[in-house]
């Protein structure tokens, strides 16, 4: 079955701490992998899109890393702000369907 | 322009309403989706138009009709909807329907409410 698991489910850190979001995947084929943000109530806005052949990609203070081989991808935020408060999705293409992941809630702390 | 819009922002609707749902892009984009997405949920995919003629059908309820008038538009049209039916409606757009190394935008959504 082709599923996308992320974790953690929730996380709770300090404004300016880093974090790591995880993403694990047997979507088969794979085309590319997204991660979205998305605020609450409001459309996803994509953060970053890696191909089989990349392993990593930066979109300012987000780096996104993908190991096809272990069909793991992480999402690193670094000095982590406020508005940085979000669902973070992980999403991959299958043969030009969208598998989404049920998301990451990371709440920053002032 | 990299905008999906959608109107209306807020909708609540009876039942026994009919209602449409719109979204506009401006970007040249030849595919376009309705997806469904309940609170604390991933958006579920609804609909697809490609080259404004519907290829998927996520054998979604016939009280929801889609509609592309034309390149640039998607309705999605609401009859006889049922209190579950209340979640947020994304539209979404990307260059074409096999997102391969492609962005899809999204709509900031309808936030709908059956009562």
């Amino acid at each position: 079955k082709n599923q996308v698991e992320q974790s953690p489910q929730s996380l709770i850190i300090l404004e300016g701490k880093n974090c790591t979001l995880q993403c694990n995947y047997t979507v088969s084929p794979f085309s590319n992998l997204r991660w979205y943000k998305q605020d609450t109530g409001r459309g996803p806005v994509s953060l970053t899109i890696m191909t089989f052949s990349e392993n990593t990609k930066s979109n300012g203070r987000y780096t996104a890393t993908l190991d096809a081989d272990t069909k793991q991808s992480s999402l690193h935020i670094t000095a982590s702000q406020l508005s940085d408060s979000a669902s973070y999705i992980c999403v991959v293409n299958q043969s030009h369907q969208l598998i989404w992941g049920a998301g990451t809630k990371l709440i920053i702390k002032p | 322009d990299t905008e999906v819009t959608q109107t209306p922002k807020h909708l609540v609707m009876g039942m026994t309403n009919k209602k449409s749902l719109k979204c506009e892009q401006h970007m040249g984009h030849r595919a376009m989706y309705w997806y469904k997405q309940k609170a604390k949920k991933p958006p579920e995919l609804m609909f697809v138009y490609s080259y404004e003629k519907l290829s998927i059908n996520e054998s979604v309820p016939s009280r929801f009709s889609p509609e592309c008038p034309n390149s640039s538009l998607l309705n999605l049209h609401l009859h006889a909807l049922q209190p579950e039916d209340s979640a947020l409606y994304l539209c979404a757009s990307s260059l074409n329907q096999r997102l391969e190394g492609t962005e899809a935008f999204f709509g900031q959504g309808t936030r709908l409410t059956v009562v």
